[in-house]
């Protein structure tokens, strides 16, 4: 079954704590992406990841910093936490290529308070 | 830069009658392709289209679009919207350009109304 896992769904923490989104695919994509979506603003990228230990910023990488280990796991990582980063992140993973289709997951929906 | 335009942010329309959300964009770049993701509500974004040949109309589940490069163009149409077609419709395109990012439009909400 070919899916792409986000965890947590849905996560509330406090201003400057540290927040740590995974994300799984199954379907041995080489790129995987993290977006942010708020209301009005669309899909925002914020990293690209073309393979394990090989990533590159999109267009709103700062506060955030991203990990992949395995080519099937890419971490997104708040340090530090701020309430301008409530949103919602959605992972998504593609073959590499730019007629690829790309495979979102489910998202996981961010309150910092 | 590159980028993606969807001029209306919400679209209402009576369940049965057509509907069109426009897309249009901006790039340097030759070779591109185009995707149409719907989300919706409370769900992942999921392609509904996808083309990168000029003036071939792409159909799926009753929606169709035609990338038009000559006026920088790729508008989703659907003949008689239905009730269940009410969400979020993203336009997005990728460039030759080597990098495999989705330039996104902010998105167009689509409500049916019965």
């Amino acid at each position: 079954d070919m899916k792409v896992t986000q965890m947590p769904r849905y996560l509330i923490k406090r201003m400057g704590e540290n927040v740590l989104l995974e994300c799984g695919q199954d379907m041995s994509h080489e790129t995987m992406y993290w977006y942010r979506q708020d209301p009005g603003l669309g899909l925002q990228l914020i990293y690209i990841s073309y393979d394990v230990d090989s990533n590159s910023e999109g267009d709103i990488p700062k506060g955030y910093r991203v990990s992949r280990k395995k080519r099937e796991h890419f971490s997104l990582i708040l340090d530090s936490a701020k309430t301008n980063q409530t949103s919602v992140y959605f992972c998504a993973s593609s073959y590499w290529g730019n007629y690829a289709e790309q495979f979102f997951g489910p998202g996981t929906r961010l309150t910092v308070l | 830069g590159d980028s993606v335009t969807q001029t209306e942010g919400l679209v209402t329309v009576t369940e049965g009658l057509p509907v069109k959300l426009n897309c249009t964009y901006q790039t340097t770049y030759l070779t591109i392709a185009f995707f149409w993701y719907v989300q919706y509500l409370n769900e992942a974004p999921q392609v509904l289209l996808k083309s990168s040949t000029d003036n071939k109309r792409t159909e799926h589940q009753g929606f169709h679009a035609t990338l038009h490069k000559s006026s920088s163009s790729f508008h989703l149409q659907k003949s008689s919207a239905q009730l269940s077609d009410s969400a979020l419709y993203y336009c997005a395109l990728t460039l030759s350009s080597g990098s495999w990012q989705l330039i996104f439009g902010s998105g167009t909400q689509l409500t049916v109304m019965p």
